[in-house]
């Protein structure tokens, strides 16, 4: 079964400084998503950023981008110059591409607060 | 379009009693889950559909009960509420593409039972 670990439970920045999300994940398929979305307080779950397994090329949204490293099955977040309104839970998911293996699995969250 | 919404937003619960929660998605995706999250944890799939009259369970289904009969509606069933219970629930919606895209979750529902 496909596992997704996210080491810290908090972190904090600087409002405009860079931030750093560390998420691993265990798998035996070949093909697969990986994505990272936000939640606020208000608990809507909102996607940030989504990667393919099968692209090399890291995937970026604004001031959003990861860090994919698919040998070392680890694909962090980058947050850069931070908006108080990034201050949130985040967490990393896994979906395998298979036929049927549309589930989401996902890690424990960090969360993020923005010291203004 | 409202996208994925679910009612009620609250709702507090007896040991014991039963309720329904509402998922419903005008997206027209064929593809439905539910999910739980317990406090400071991530969300874990209870029952997910891959159409209507289709359902299959996740990592945690004890005590819930699901229903596919349109491709709109995906109501879950809590019967004998229990204590382990009191969570937050979401229900999500997508395609089913093989390269498809991300799930689209609802507001959530937080159940407490007492």
């Amino acid at each position: 079964a496909q596992t997704v670990t996210q080491s810290q439970p908090e972190m904090s920045v600087q409002e405009a400084e860079t931030v750093t999300l560390s998420c691993t994940y265990d798998t035996s398929e070949s093909d697969y998503y990986l994505f990272w979305y936000k939640q606020p307080p208000s608990r809507q779950m909102i996607l940030v950023i989504r990667q393919e397994a099968y692209k090399q090329q890291n995937a970026t949204e604004n001031r959003f981008s990861v860090n994919f490293q698919k040998a070392a099955k680890s694909f962090s977040l980058k947050i850069s110059d931070s908006q108080l309104g990034d201050a949130a839970m985040y967490f990393c998911a896994y979906r395998g591409r298979s036929q049927g293996a549309q589930k989401l699995v996902f890690g424990q969250g960090t969360r993020l607060t923005i010291n203004p | 379009n409202a996208g994925v919404t679910q009612t009620p937003k609250f709702r507090i619960l007896k040991i014991g009693q039963s309720m329904t929660l509402q998922c419903t998605q005008d997206m027209n995706h064929n593809y439905m889950y539910w999910y739980r999250q317990d406090p400071g944890m991530g969300l874990k799939l209870i029952y997910y559909s891959v159409g209507a009259g289709i359902t299959d369970k996740g990592e945690v289904p004890n005590g819930y009960n699901v229903s596919r009969s349109t491709t709109e509606d995906f109501p879950l069933r809590l019967e004998l509420a229990a204590p382990s219970q009191t969570s937050v629930y979401f229900c999500a919606s997508s395609y089913y593409l093989a390269g498809g895209p991300e799930q689209y979750f609802g507001p959530g529902t937080r159940l407490t039972v007492t």
